[in-house]
């Protein structure tokens, strides 16, 4: 059964630091690997998709990359701002069993200091 | 373009009434889903629906059952409402296959 794991569960950061989050997954069988931002009390905004066939993708100041051999993808944030804060939860598509079903981690909540 | 939208917003049960949750999306998508967050458990799927006229179910399919109404529409039915099923309910839609997965606002849910 794939397991989707992030860490840290909480990072707290000055505003105009860059930062890391990670995500890792037990099977590396994977078609894709989506990141998503949550606001407290709202839905799931899709932030980044990164296929199997690729290294990485890039919107703004997001950058997400994607190592199937090692079962990691992170999510790099530079010059955070207040904005920011808020929890990233990373999905994968795997392709065992059903290609349908996205296995989510338990996200980062992310807080942006002033 | 509205998206993924979801009725109710909010919704109180006591135990053992039924409720359906509403969802709608306006993107052409061909799969739909329901899935249930809880604090400490992450988001989880009760049942998808790959594409009109097809429903599966999920991880947690238990006490629910679901319709595709049309391609549009698919409905999340509660038919004996228990405590357990107190949680945040999202519907998300995409294409199909490894599309990007878009999420409708949420469902917040109480039983009594």
């Amino acid at each position: 059964k794939q397991e989707v794991t992030q860490i840290p569960a909480a990072l707290s950061v000055p505003e105009g630091e860059n930062l890391v989050l990670n995500c890792s997954f037990t099977d590396s069988a994977i078609y894709n690997l989506q990141w998503f931002r949550q606001d407290p009390g709202k839905g799931l905004t899709s932030l980044l998709l990164i296929q199997s066939s690729q290294r990485e993708q890039t919107s703004g100041r997001l950058n997400a990359s994607l190592d199937k051999s090692s079962g990691r993808s992170t999510l790099y944030i530079a010059a955070s701002q207040p904005g920011d804060s808020a929890t990233y939860l990373c999905a994968d598509r795997n392709s065992g069993g059903s290609n349908y079903k996205l296995t989510f981690g338990k996200g980062t909540l992310l807080t942006v200091n002033p | 373009n509205a998206g993924v939208t979801q009725t109710p917003k909010f919704q109180v049960l006591k135990t053992g009434q039924s409720m359906t949750l509403q969802c709608a999306q306006d993107m052409n998508h061909n799969s739909m889903y329901w899935y249930r967050q809880d604090p400490g458990m992450g988001l989880r799927l009760i049942y998808y629906s790959a594409s009109e006229g097809t429903t599966d179910k999920g991880e947690v399919p238990n006490g629910y059952n679901v319709s595709r109404l049309n391609k549009r529409e698919f409905s999340l039915r509660l038919e004996s409402a228990a405590p357990s099923q107190t949680s945040v309910y999202f519907c998300a839609s995409d294409l199909g296959g490894t599309d990007t997965q878009y999420f409708g606002p949420g469902t917040r849910l109480t039983v009594l």
